[in-house]
């Protein structure tokens, strides 16, 4: 089982719809996590981050934790073409020896359609 | 405004040859890391430190060393460079782990070509 696991998509939405993006993680220790928005070329750049169960919103973007069911996602209201990218789930877990370590998706690629 | 820098976008190599990835950070930042990026894989860590001097193996340490003389630069090496080392190669650096946000800011990466 992969640490993390999202659905690689392609997820395509019209513009204006709800896009829904889902990651699921193996470890019950995880602390924090983390969506990443990665456009095409590249780098990764964080949207939002949430430790608590429960929603969290930042404008357009919620995201959503569930530590019972191992689950996060992030909602985009109101998608607009300027949100297709790639989009990575990242959690954060303490390691054995000390310190913490990020551990990222495949990443789910969402596709907003005129 | 914040930066990490990375010394080439693209690198052609031969099979054999040493290779050297630098990434410089000007935040002042304690943590850095190198992941490599494939299609289908995801994001995956090399290597990371957390200090001058300092480093960690990551997930795919086999073929790859590091060195981290100042704080602000974080080299990653290719000892000798195999095919299956072509990939994109990204810098992040972070402040101090314990803080929850942790947030990791990327460089703009190096795509390397091993033929």
């Amino acid at each position: 089982q992969k640490e993390v696991e999202q659905n690689s998509g392609p997820l395509s939405v019209p513009e204006g719809a709800i896009a829904s993006l889902n990651c699921t993680y193996s470890d019950r220790g995880s602390q924090s996590f983390f969506w990443y928005r990665q456009y095409s070329g590249k780098s990764p750049e964080l949207i939002m981050f949430i430790y608590s169960n429960g929603d969290k919103e930042d404008g357009r973007f919620t995201a959503q934790l569930n530590k019972a069911s191992q689950y996060v996602s992030l909602l985009i209201r109101d998608s607009q073409p300027s949100d297709s990218a790639t989009y990575l789930c990242a959690v954060k877990r303490k390691l054995t020896g000390g310190g913490n370590k990020l551990t990222f998706g495949t990443g789910t690629q969402l596709k907003v359609e005129l | 405004d914040v930066k990490v820098t990375q010394s080439s976008r693209y690198l052609v190599k031969r099979t054999g040859e040493k290779v050297f990835l630098e990434c410089v950070q000007d935040m002042d930042h304690e943590n850095m890391f190198w992941y490599r990026q494939d299609p289908g894989l995801g994001l995956r860590l090399i290597y990371f430190s957390y200090d001058v001097k300092m480093k960690e193996k990551g997930d795919i340490p086999e073929g790859y060393s590091v060195s981290r003389e100042k704080k602000e630069r974080f080299s990653l090496i290719l000892e000798s460079a195999s095919t299956n080392q072509t990939s994109m190669y990204l810098c992040a650096s972070s402040l101090p782990s314990g803080g929850a946000t942790n947030e990791q800011f990327f460089g703009p990466g190096t795509r390397l070509t091993v033929l």
